[in-house]
């Protein structure tokens, strides 16, 4: 089955800086790729997503860039605030399953004022 | 819009007793809803995805007599963890998702919008 390696599992950054996490997929037929943002006994939060006919998708301070040969996506977040600071977790999707969903293990982003 | 609402949110139950967790899609109705159990400071495992007026289908090591669901309709989905244990205890939260358009679906593509959980402590 489709398994997703996440990295790296927790990220400190100063506020202003970049962050990036990376992710692998097992399975060359998944087709959907979300991010979610999950705060402390909160919710998951869709924060971008991408589809595999895309290579890149990019929102305000948010991007995601999705090598389909590699089987990498990764979530670039540029001039981080305090308030980015949140478990990030990325998923996988096949669309023949109903969208199941198959997540990562998540990144702990720490942004120091 | 993609409400998605869970009840209780937090519940303590003693041994051997059987609580039920509901999840709802307030303003839409949901194609599929997915039920999730998470550890501190883990990921997201998914136990189960849940059709309306089907029977749930199980992920591998989920005990389906132990963690009954019921999807009666598009907007209501029910998780009742059977006979609890202290081991049980954990973080369940459920999510609904639609193939809509409207909703950011179609094409294979349908997001998940995720209820806030529920906090199971069994004593």
């Amino acid at each position: 089955g489709e398994n997703v390696e996440q990295h790296p599992s927790t990220l400190s950054v100063q506020e202003g800086d970049s962050a990036v996490i990376k992710c692998t997929y097992s399975d060359s037929a998944s087709n959907y790729f979300p991010w979610y943002k999950q705060e402390l006994g909160k919710r998951p939060q869709l924060i971008i997503d991408i589809r595999s006919n895309v290579g890149e998708k990019k929102d305000q301070r948010i991007a995601v860039t999705l090598n389909k040969t590699a089987k990498h996506f990764s979530l670039h977040i540029t001039e981080t605030q305090p308030e980015d600071s949140a478990v990030y977790f990325c998923a996988a999707s096949m669309g023949n399953q109903g969208g199941k969903l198959i997540f990562g293990q998540g990144t702990e982003l720490s942004v120091k004022p | 819009g993609a409400v998605v609402s869970q009840h209780p949110s937090w519940v303590i139950c003693k041994s051997g007793t059987s609580v039920k967790i509901e999840c709802r899609s307030l303003d839409f109705q949901a194609t599929t809803m997915f039920w999730y159990r998470q550890f501190p400071k883990q990921s997201l495992m998914l136990m189960a995805t849940s059709n309306e007026g089907s029977k749930a289908t199980y992920e591998q090591g989920v005990e389906k007599d132990k963690f009954l669901i019921n999807h009666a309709s598009l907007t209501l989905s029910t998780l009742t963890v059977t006979s609890a244990h202290p081991e049980d205890s954990s973080f369940y939260i459920c999510s609904a998702s639609s193939f809509n358009i409207a909703l950011g679906g179609g094409g294979n593509k349908n997001i998940q919008y995720f209820g806030a959980g529920t906090r199971l402590s069994v004593l």
